[in-house]
């Protein structure tokens, strides 16, 4: 069966160094990944798709990257500061409307 | 853009009683949204694909007489939960699908007392 494995329960990283969450999956062939933030008690918030013949992308302090070949892709917050503190979801799709959710990896940003 | 909007918030209610929660696209149109149910410290987990003039698609184990969806137009989605139980209580979150990218509304917190 499809599965998604996002790396640690929480990552703690100190203010301005770059964040690095992983996220693994295997028994599937998605043509887009996306990165959502959620923050506790809200839904989330949608940051970045990468389409499978993209490599890399970027928005701002986030970058992504996809490698069909590992089936992983990795999302990057350079100069972190507390207020990304959040929860990170990745989320695969494909030919289906459907998006298959990651469990989400749990960031904390320290000052 | 891509806003979508979620009513109430969070409700409390007796057990027995039936639920209504309307799921809305602001600023763009949606033939799909989602319904997605949410415990804590846990993952999304789809409900249900609710698809505008036509029957929902639910997802393995949940009860379709349980969760009544209505997708009446292109802008609003409602999911019902009749009948509320305890076991009910959860955190719901639709989603409004705009080409690839599902945009995700804000949540209701429900508790069933």
């Amino acid at each position: 069966s499809q599965k998604i494995e996002q790396n640690s329960e929480a990552l703690n990283i100190q203010e301005g160094k770059t964040a690095t969450l992983t996220c693994n999956y295997t028994n599937y062939s998605p043509a887009y990944l996306q990165w959502y933030r959620q923050d506790p008690g809200r839904g989330p918030v949608f940051l970045l798709l990468i389409r499978e013949n993209e490599k890399e992308k970027r928005k701002e302090r986030l970058k992504v990257t996809f490698d069909t070949t590992l089936k992983q892709s990795l999302f990057h917050i350079t100069a972190s500061q507390p207020a990304d503190s959040a929860t990170y979801l990745c989320a695969l799709g494909g030919a289906t409307n459907k998006l298959i959710f990651g469990t989400g990896t749990l960031l904390a940003v320290q000052p | 853009g891509a806003v979508v909007s979620q009513h109430p918030s969070w409700v409390i209610c007796k057990s027995g009683t039936s639920v209504k929660i309307e799921c809305r696209s602001l600023d763009f149109q949606a033939t799909t949204m989602f319904w997605y149910r949410q415990f804590p410290k846990q993952s999304l987990m789809l409900m249900a694909t609710s698809n505008e003039g036509s029957k929902a698609t639910y997802e393995q184990g949940v009860e379709k007489d349980k969760f009544l969806i209505n997708h009446a137009s292109l802008t609003l989605s409602t999911l019902t939960v009749t009948s509320a139980h305890p076991e009910d209580s959860s955190f719901y979150i639709c989603s409004a699908r705009e080409k690839e990218t599902q945009y995700f509304g804000p949540g209701t917190r429900l508790l069933v007392l």
